[in-house]
């Protein structure tokens, strides 16, 4: 049983540069949500989809946007992208868009900005 | 969410019980405890979660005080691959939450030989 997939492992950008991240979920699952963890801080929320759609948003701007495909998996994208958007970014699965299921994250990918 | 608020940082012995504490005072009823933990540079790990009674799986037992305003991890032999960020989380389940996770900054436990 396959667990959540990320890539790639790693990625060096450029300032104003864009990115996309890609997540795979686990098998079975049907929701996605991407979290963005700075150095020495907790992950923090970005988004979720959930039948292709963005369900909820954190506190990020509009350079972040994502998108989900038929198949349940996820891109996250970051546009114009800033020094301080180096960070490990999470991708997290589970079942329904309601918070009735636990998420099972990924091992991340590591964005590094210069 | 409620807020939780652990200990930054805890040691304990090889082959000991670890017990790690969380405060979420503010806890509503339908807000469920969580638990997950991070080794260095890799994704959360899912520990255990529960309502009100205690919980035990094969990682971890989850106790929460009759009261709910706190809980105790505990993983009754520690290892050297225990080494980790612990992190507390209360989250509302069901209703018209979507089910976001928010993270504190968490316990690092450390286990020693």
């Amino acid at each position: 049983d396959a667990g959540v997939t990320q890539s790639p492992t790693h990625l060096i950008k450029t300032r104003g540069q864009q990115v996309t991240l890609r997540c795979s979920p686990k098998s079975g699952h049907d929701t996605v949500s991407w979290y963005q963890q700075a150095l020495g801080q907790g992950p923090q929320f970005i988004f979720q989809y959930y039948e292709e759609e963005e369900r909820q948003r954190g506190n990020f701007p509009d350079r972040f946007s994502g998108h989900q495909f038929p198949n349940y998996s996820s891109e996250l994208n970051v546009n114009a992208l800033l020094l301080g958007d180096s960070a490990l970014y999470l991708c997290a699965s589970s079942l329904g868009d309601r918070a009735a299921d636990t998420q099972y994250f990924g091992p991340g990918t590591r964005l590094t900005v210069l | 969410d409620a807020k939780t608020t652990q200990p930054p940082s805890m040691d304990c012995a090889e082959g000991r019980a670890a017990n790690l504490p969380c405060n979420h005072s503010t806890i509503s009823g339908n807000e469920y405890v969580y638990w997950y933990r991070q080794i260095h540079s890799q994704g959360p790990q899912y520990i255990i979660h529960g309502l009100k009674n205690n919980e035990t799986n094969e990682m971890a037992s989850l106790i929460i005080t009759e009261d709910r305003k706190s809980s105790t991890l505990i993983l009754p032999h520690a290892t050297l691959r225990d080494t980790a960020v612990y992190y507390c989380i209360v989250r509302v389940v069901g209703g018209t939450s979507y089910g976001k996770l928010t993270f504190g900054q968490g316990t690092i436990l450390t286990v020693h030989p």
